[in-house]
Formats: C-alpha cells, sequence, structure tokens
C-alpha cells in the first residue's frame, strides 16, 4: 500500500495566485516527519518545508505553508503569490524508522505545477 | 551550508562497462548518506542506505552485486554500477544526513548523475 498519496498529476495556477497541492499519508508510528521538495527540471531536490508529527503549529517558510491536518493523515502545501519560477515537479515525503532498519524517506508520485502567466 | 555534490553529472558508457558516481558532503560530516534511483516521470526509489565504515542497506529488489557501494569516509560515498545495460539508465540521486549542525536527520541531496547506458 502507498504510505505517501499524492492525488494530482498535474496543477495549473495563474500568477499570483495560491495553489494547493495535496498529500495525504499512512503511518502508525506516533512519531514521524514529513517534507516537501521541488524539483525542478534540472533535477536537483530542493528542500521546501518540514512538519514534525508533534508540532502543534503549521509549519511555514516564505510563500511556503503546509496545511497539517494530523487526524485526516493530510499535509498540504500551500504556495501563495505563484511565480513562474515555481513550476516544477513537487514531491511530499515521510520519515520512516522501519523495525530493525534505518531512518529513511518514502516519496509520493510527485504533482507537476505549472504556473502560467 | 549542508551542500552535497555529485560526479559526474551525467554519463553515457557503452553495455557492459562499470560506472562510478561520487557523492561528497562539502560542508558537514554525513554520517549516512543514501542512493536513489528516478525513472523519467516517476518518483525517487530508495537504493540503498549506507553508514560510514559499514556495509551498505540495500531495499529489496535492488542488486547489491550490480550496485556496489562504498562510504569510506564521511564526506565520501560512492556507487558503482556493474556491468551496466540499457536497463540501468537513469537519473540516480544522492543524499547525506549528518548528526551535527542543522543537517542532524535532514537529508541534503546532492544535483544528481544521469546515466545513459547505450
Amino acid at each position: 500500500a502507498q504510505k505517501i498519496t499524492q492525488t494530482q498529476p498535474g496543477m495549473f495556477v495563474q500568477e499570483k495566485e495560491a495553489v494547493t497541492l495535496d498529500c495525504t499519508y499512512d503511518t502508525s508510528d506516533q512519531s514521524y516527519g514529513l517534507f516537501w521538495y521541488k524539483q525542478p527540471s534540472s533535477g536537483e531536490m530542493i528542500f521546501l518545508i518540514y512538519q514534525g508529527s508533534y508540532d502543534e503549529q503549521n509549519a511555514t517558510e516564505g510563500r511556503y505553508s503546509l496545511n497539517f491536518q494530523k487526524a485526516r493523515k493530510s499535509a498540504n502545501l500551500v504556495i501563495s503569490a505563484s511565480q513562474l519560477g515555481d513550476s516544477a515537479m513537487y514531491f511530499c515525503a515521510m520519515r520512516e524508522l522501519p523495525q530493525g532498519g534505518s531512518e529513511k524517506l518514502v516519496f509520493g508520485k510527485g504533482t507537476k505545477l505549472t504556473v502560467n502567466p | 551550508g549542508a551542500v552535497v555534490s555529485q560526479h559526474p553529472s551525467w554519463v553515457i558508457c557503452k553495455s557492459g562497462t562499470s560506472v562510478k558516481i561520487e557523492c561528497r558532503s562539502l560542508d558537514f560530516q554525513a554520517t549516512t548518506m543514501f542512493w536513489y534511483r528516478q525513472f523519467p516521470k516517476q518518483s525517487l526509489m530508495l537504493m540503498a542506505t549506507s553508514n560510514e565504515g559499514s556495509k551498505a542497506t540495500y531495499e529489496q529488489g535492488v542488486e547489491k552485486d550490480k550496485f556496489l557501494i562504498n562510504h569510506a569516509s564521511l564526506t565520501l560515498s560512492t556507487l558503482t554500477v556493474t556491468s551496466a545495460h540499457p536497463e540501468d539508465s537513469s537519473f540516480y540521486i544522492c543524499s547525506g544526513s549528518g548528526t551535527s549542525g542543522r543537517a542532524y536527520n535532514e537529508q541534503f541531496f546532492g544535483p544528481g548523475t544521469r546515466l545513459t547506458v547505450l
């Protein structure tokens, strides 16, 4: 079963508007972390924002905010005031610690965001 | 800070040859390094996790004899694709995490290496 689900293969947004990228996760752990990364066409993975499972407030980093709803197991990324440079793939990831194993990141399938002028 | 480099950024090789990809943490000590593979328009798939001085732990379905990983120092890990075949063509990304400074428990990614096997 997928542990990270991103249901939007592609999203379009007008420049200067806000957009929400969806992410739901599945875990039975009490302690976990959720990340969002941006991957432009160059391929590098750019860290955007992090939310810990025990963090009571939603994380914010500049134009990025994470709408964390623990009971619903969702961690949606909100990008405000979209810019043309925001066009990229966006990946949601969860940090998990498998039993007897090492901590690792599990990625969703990603959402391709296109910002239109 | 927390910069990871990879070399080469791209490589083309003939089928049957071996290719080595280097991953370096430039400004922190990476006690753990991760190697991912990404096929076009797909997500990152973890191949293996390596701790400095220890043997790598491979994910299910990844051939350890084909993808040799060495993590000999706190700043360098290498991935060698042995006897490469066209189906090994992919984008390989490494990341490192450390236990000091801002890198604690956070993975910092390299820019990736695009491998094309002819």
